[in-house]
């Protein structure tokens, strides 16, 4: 059974901190996503990853940037956080063979 | 890039009726489209697929519906019941290219 998880369910951060969300799966799959999500505009994608180091902007990623040290592990972070980026953050991986994304359970940041 | 539009964006229906979520997509090279269902707090999940090589598919109460020509896929729940209150979004996605663009989502309730 496939495992996502997300490594805080709430967060509030000040505006200007630096936040870390780390997300991890334990059935290695090769594809990683950030999405972000808002009442009323659905999941917005912000950064995904295929592979270990390796990154691809999504459609929402300014003011965000990524890591993928190892295969089971990315994290998103933003460098300084804002008002605007308090939302829903969902992790999602998938393996590219069934297309089938597994999501975490989602972390809910607020920034003040 | 890909663009999804998602209809209605609420929906109520009867206990027992069926319920009807419609989606177009803008990239004729989309060939996956998937419908998830989010419960109320919890995560996004799978609930069926379709690929453009067939037009229609069904599991039980649920089915999925593709036009290629007209660029819309349609999700069709029949004699609904409470637990089908959920949140439902669909995605679109091109072959050899795992990024889902998800649509806005439906807000479908069922009256009890």
């Amino acid at each position: 059974d496939v495992k996502v998880t997300q490594s805080s369910r709430y967060l509030v951060k000040r505006t200007g901190e630096k936040v870390f969300l780390e997300c991890v799966q334990d059935m290695d799959h090769e594809n990683m996503f950030w999405y972000r999500q808002d009442p009323g505009l659905g999941l917005r994608l912000i950064y995904f990853s295929y592979d270990v180091k390796m990154k691809e902007k999504g459609d929402i990623p300014e003011g965000y940037s990524v890591s993928r040290e190892k295969k089971e592990r990315f994290s998103l972070i933003l460098e300084s956080a804002s008002t605007n980026q308090t939302s829903m953050y969902l992790c999602a991986s998938t393996t590219g063979i069934t297309r089938e994304q597994y999501f975490g359970p989602g972390t809910r940041l607020t920034v003040t | 890039g890909e663009n999804v539009e998602q209809h209605p964006s609420t929906l109520s229906v009867q206990e027992g009726d069926s319920a009807v979520i419609k989606c177009t997509y803008s990239d004729s090279a989309s060939n996956y489209f998937p419908w998830y269902k989010q419960e109320l707090g919890k995560r996004p999940q799978l609930i069926i697929d379709i690929r453009s090589n067939v037009g229609e598919k069904k599991d039980q109460r649920i089915a999925v519906t593709l036009n290629k020509t007209a660029k819309h896929f349609s999700l069709h729940i029949t004699e609904t019941q409470p637990e089908d209150s959920a949140v439902y979004f669909c995605a679109a996605s091109a072959f050899g290219n795992e990024k889902l663009t998800f649509g806005t989502g439906t807000r479908l309730t069922i009256i009890p």
